[in-house]
C-alpha cells in the first residue's frame, strides 16, 4: 500500500483565496483524522471521521474550516476565506478501530497564506 | 477523557547513550493504547512503539523499548545507543474509549519532547 496520500505537499495563497487540501486513506481503514501542527499550538485534531461520518469536529477552529469525507477513499479539508494565521503543516492519518491500532500518518500539506 | 504529559520540552544525550523520555497518562477506561511517534526535522509522523493496557510484557522494538508502569499511569520512551539520527520530536500518545464509550477514536497526543544527540 502507498500509505496515506495528502496533496498538495506545499501550497502558498494570499489572504483571503480558497485552499483546498486533499487526503487519500489507507485502503481499509475505518478512522480519518485532520490535524494542524504549528510551532505555537503543537499538534491539534480538527475533525475525524469513522466510516466517513463525521464524529467529532470540535477541534475545528472556526466556521472558516470544513471537511467532507464524501467515500472511503477520500477526504478534504477546505478553507475559506484563508487568514495568515492558518499556516501550519496539515496532516491527515488513518487507521483502523481497535485501541491496538496506530494512525498512520500522511506526509503533510505545508500551507503558507501571506 | 484523556490526557497525555509530557514534561520535558527538550532532552539532551551523548552518542551512545541511554535516554529516557517522559510519559503520563490519565484516562478513566480500562482498555487503551499508548504509542511513541518520532518527528523529524523533515517533518513526517513516524510509528514507534506500541503498548496495551493489558499487555503484561514491557514493549519492545529494536532499540526502543517502553517503560510501562500502569499504576503510576506512565509509559515511558527508552532509546538505547542514541543515534545522531534520533534527534527529533518524540511524542506519546494515548488511544481509549471515544466520547459515546462505544468505540476507540483518536488518539490524544501530548506535547512533544525535543531529543538532540550530540556527538
Amino acid at each position: 500500500d502507498a500509505g496515506v496520500i495528502q496533496s498538495p505537499r506545499h501550497e502558498v495563497t494570499e489572504m483571503g483565496q480558497e485552499v483546498t487540501l486533499r487526503c487519500k486513506p489507507i485502503s481499509g481503514h475505518d478512522y480519518l483524522f485532520w490535524y494542524r501542527q504549528t510551532m505555537m499550538r503543537g499538534l491539534e485534531l480538527l475533525i475525524y471521521f469513522n466510516n466517513n461520518v463525521p464524529i467529532d469536529d470540535s477541534g475545528m477552529p472556526e466556521d472558516r474550516f470544513s471537511a467532507k469525507m464524501p467515500n472511503a477513499s477520500f477526504s478534504t479539508l477546505k478553507i475559506q476565506p484563508s487568514e495568515p494565521r492558518d499556516s501550519a503543516v496539515y496532516f491527515c492519518a488513518s487507521s483502523l478501530e481497535g485501541a491496538r491500532n496506530e494512525q498512520f500518518f500522511g506526509p503533510g500539506t505545508r500551507l503558507t497564506v501571506l | 477523557a484523556q490526557k497525555i504529559t509530557q514534561t520535558q520540552p527538550g532532552m539532551f544525550v551523548q552518542e551512545k547513550e541511554a535516554v529516557t523520555l517522559d510519559c503520563t497518562y490519565d484516562t478513566s477506561d480500562q482498555s487503551y493504547g499508548l504509542f511513541w511517534y518520532k518527528q523529524p526535522s523533515s517533518g513526517e509522523m513516524i510509528f514507534l512503539i506500541y503498548q496495551g493496557s493489558y499487555d503484561e510484557q514491557n514493549a519492545t522494538e529494536g532499540r526502543y523499548s517502553l517503560n510501562f508502569q500502569k499504576a503510576r499511569k506512565s509509559a515511558n520512551l527508552v532509546i538505547s545507543a542514541s543515534q545522531l539520527g534520533d534527534s527529533a520530536m518524540y511524542f506519546c500518545a494515548m488511544r481509549g474509549l471515544s466520547a459515546g464509550g462505544t468505540s476507540y477514536g483518536k488518539l490524544t497526543f501530548g506535547q512533544g519532547t525535543i531529543l538532540t544527540v550530540h556527538p
